[in-house]
């Protein structure tokens, strides 16, 4: 039968603007988040991670905040540019070398 | 920047015929994945590989999937008879064990079954 693709959310900013994207995880024993960025047809490509001991974490141009009591993860980029713009999954994983467990995603398109 | 390659990029195959999907994981990674996205859907764990041996696998990987490292380079995904809804993109994927979680992907394979 024909399959029906998940509705994602979409955020739009001028260029230039700060995004916020959110994330909600569903495992409270999970002890390590990170970012993916993905561009049409392409694989995921590493943003930014956080392990549960911390609650904010800076690379460039992007932070990444942790809500351990809310079980909320949110990635902000910073004066956003056109080459922004993909699909962002945030991961939750436990342990040491234990699969990764994705997000629906964010689509984020950044506007000229 | 080392990198996962992963081959073919797209691969079209009749229902019912065998698929090896191969990857080069990056250079002294221990640890390998293969996760799956069909199109328009979030990306799905399919296993985990360990020195040697599974780790972990989904509910996805059933009887019909396996996973080989045939020498010191490449991580191969089998299908043994492919089905239409195993139609996706095959993501391999490493890490390595010194420097923390971060799982690094290849650019996919596109998996067609018609």
């Amino acid at each position: 039968g024909e399959s029906v693709g998940l509705h994602l959310p979409t955020l739009s900013v001028q260029e230039g603007d700060n995004s916020i994207i959110n994330c909600a995880y569903s495992n409270s024993a999970s002890d390590y988040f990170i970012w993916y960025k993905q561009e049409s047809g392409k694989g995921p490509q590493f943003i930014i991670d956080i392990r549960s001991n911390m609650d904010k974490r800076q690379g460039q141009r992007v932070t990444v905040l942790l809500n351990k009591t809310v079980k909320h993860l949110s990635l902000q980029i910073a004066a956003t540019q056109p080459g922004d713009s993909a699909v962002y999954f945030c991961a939750e994983g436990q342990g040491y070398g234990n699969k990764l467990v994705f997000g629906a995603g964010t689509i984020l398109r950044v506007k000229s | 920047e080392p990198e996962v390659t992963q081959t073919p990029s797209h691969q079209v195959t009749q229902m019912g015929q065998e698929v090896i999907l191969r990857c080069v994981p990056i250079s002294n990674h221990l640890y390998f994945y293969w996760y799956r996205q069909i199109l328009g859907q979030k990306v799905e764990f399919l296993v985990s590989f360990y020195n040697n041996e599974i780790s972990e696998k989904s509910e996805i990987f059933d009887d019909q999937f396996s996973v080989e490292r045939p020498d010191g380079s490449n991580f191969t995904l089998k299908i043994r008879s492919t089905k239409l809804e195993d139609s996706a993109m095959y993501f391999c994927a490493s890490r390595d064990t010194y420097s923390g979680n971060t799982i690094y992907f290849g650019e996919g394979s596109w998996l067609t079954v018609v």
